[in-house]
């Protein structure tokens, strides 16, 4: 599975849009672009997935570059409730066992 | 209803016993795993396993054992516990297809400490 790179941590103000970047540009060609979140003290939360077309949920939208080597999670009104560690994953749709690998991930903290 | 849960939460043991942590889900899915998020909160993957085949991360000691009585459950058996060992396990779960359409789902994990 290909690398990520993400910045290791961002602040973003309450109600406003938090926009974490991830950088994958070795992803082949039938590698997904995950994202998952980790709230303090608990267990790591889906957020959404991606292959080429962006994608929105209840949760957050998934833009993907058209050349998918970078990729940007939104979440539209950050509240303080989303400060979290995310976790940007490039997975392909087989591998050994379907494991997930998680990198070191961007820590948001949402302030007031 | 908890979806995917660890017990116990809090395990506090000494170098060299042999414990076990529990888990279960009730979703339904055909694949579950166990992650070790360590001091410095890497999460590492432990063992994936589904009623077909077990893959074991190569980086894990052998005193680490995952025991499946069946489809719901998940169980890590660690033999000889080291003061290394200590973090937080977290258990996972996802449907067929390695969580590809909807992700996993994660326990809320089982702090291990060894003294």
């Amino acid at each position: 599975d290909a690398k990520t790179t993400q910045p290791p941590s961002m602040d973003c103000a309450e109600g406003r849009a938090a926009n974490l970047p991830c950088n994958h540009s070795t992803i082949s060609g039938n590698e997904y672009v995950y994202w998952y979140r980790q709230i303090h003290s608990q267990g790591p939360q889906y957020i959404i997935h991606g292959l080429k077309n962006n994608e929105t949920n209840e949760m957050a939208s998934l833009i993907i570059t058209e050349d998918r080597k970078s990729s940007t999670l939104i979440l539209p009104h950050a509240t303080l409730r989303d400060t979290a560690v995310y976790y940007c994953i490039v997975r392909a749709k087989r591998n050994a066992g379907n494991m997930l690998t998680f990198g070191g991930g961007t820590r948001l903290m949402v302030k007031p | 209803d908890t979806a995917v849960s660890q017990t116990p939460k809090y395990l506090v043991t000494q170098m060299g016993n042999d414990k076990s942590i529990k888990c279960e889900q009730n979703l339904g899915h055909d694949t579950m795993y166990w992650y070790k998020q360590d001091s410095k909160k890497f999460l590492k993957i432990m063992f994936s396993y589904n009623n077909k085949e077990l893959i074991i991360n190569e980086t894990v000691p052998n005193r680490f054992s995952p025991k499946s009585p069946d489809k719901a459950h998940l169980n890590l058996h660690i033999n000889s516990l080291e003061l290394g060992d200590s973090a937080v396990y977290f258990c996972a779960s996802s449907q067929a297809g390695g969580g590809l359409n909807y992700g996993y789902t994660f326990g809320s994990g089982t702090r291990l400490t060894v003294v």
